[in-house]
């Protein structure tokens, strides 16, 4: 079954931190994306990525930055963290083309 | 529908009875539609996908209709079950020069009663 791998399932960081959200896909996947999920506003576009090293901002990409060194491997870093980016972050993956595959999410709470 | 403001709308179906959740997409090129659910505390996951030379396509108890003229996208599920509950996505894509990117719908919350 593929899989993409949200390595945190609930994260509480302190404002002001530098905060580090990894997604992992097994798929071979080409393109790999970052959303964030807020009640009422649905998902909206971080960051996505087309191949490795490559990086598009999206709809939302202030105070975020994305790394992506491998092609499984897509990262999410909040370079120093905010009340207002508590939320569900949602990383997904997909082969041209084809819908996405969804990892479980990471709820992040900054305090 | 699609939601306005920050509540989710809501659709409340009796277990048994048949659902229809409805979508406004927004690009009159976009060519490419999924529907995802989402239940409480995971993430999406693929429910049926329609090209835009497809009017209509059937799944398992699901079945996607599509309206290019009015830009309209719906999905039923044939008797509904307590399983069904979850909220409901539309998601549209501009499949060329997008990098496959999509765009999403606010959502349908589905709650199903017994």
């Amino acid at each position: 079954d593929v899989k993409v791998t949200q390595s945190s399932r609930y994260l509480v960081k302190r404002t002001g931190e530098k905060v580090f959200l990894e997604c992992v896909q097994d798929m071979d996947h080409e393109n790999m994306f970052w959303y964030r999920q807020d009640p009422g506003l649905g998902l909206r576009l971080i960051y996505f990525s087309y191949d490795v090293k490559m990086k598009e901002k999206g709809d939302i990409p202030e105070g975020y930055s994305v790394s992506r060194e491998k092609k499984e491997r897509f990262s999410l870093i909040l370079e120093s963290a905010s009340t207002n980016q508590t939320s569900m972050y949602l990383c997904a993956s997909s082969l041209a083309d084809y819908g996405y595959t969804f990892g479980s999410g990471t709820r992040l709470t900054v305090v | 529908g699609e939601s306005v403001g920050l509540h989710l709308p809501t659709l409340s179906v009796q277990e048994g009875d048949n659902s229809i959740i409805n979508c406004a997409y927004s690009n009159s090129a976009s060519d490419y539609f999924i529907w995802y659910k989402q239940e409480s505390g995971k993430g999406p996951q693929f429910i049926i996908d329609i090209r835009s030379n497809m009017d209509k396509r059937q799944g398992q108890r699901v079945t996607v209709l599509l309206n290019k003229t009015v830009k309209h996208l719906s999905l039923q599920i044939a008797a509904t079950q307590p399983g069904d509950s979850a909220v409901y996505f539309c998601a549209e894509n501009l499949l060329t020069g997008s990098w496959g990117k999509f765009q999403f719908g606010a959502g349908t919350q589905v709650v199903v009663t017994p």
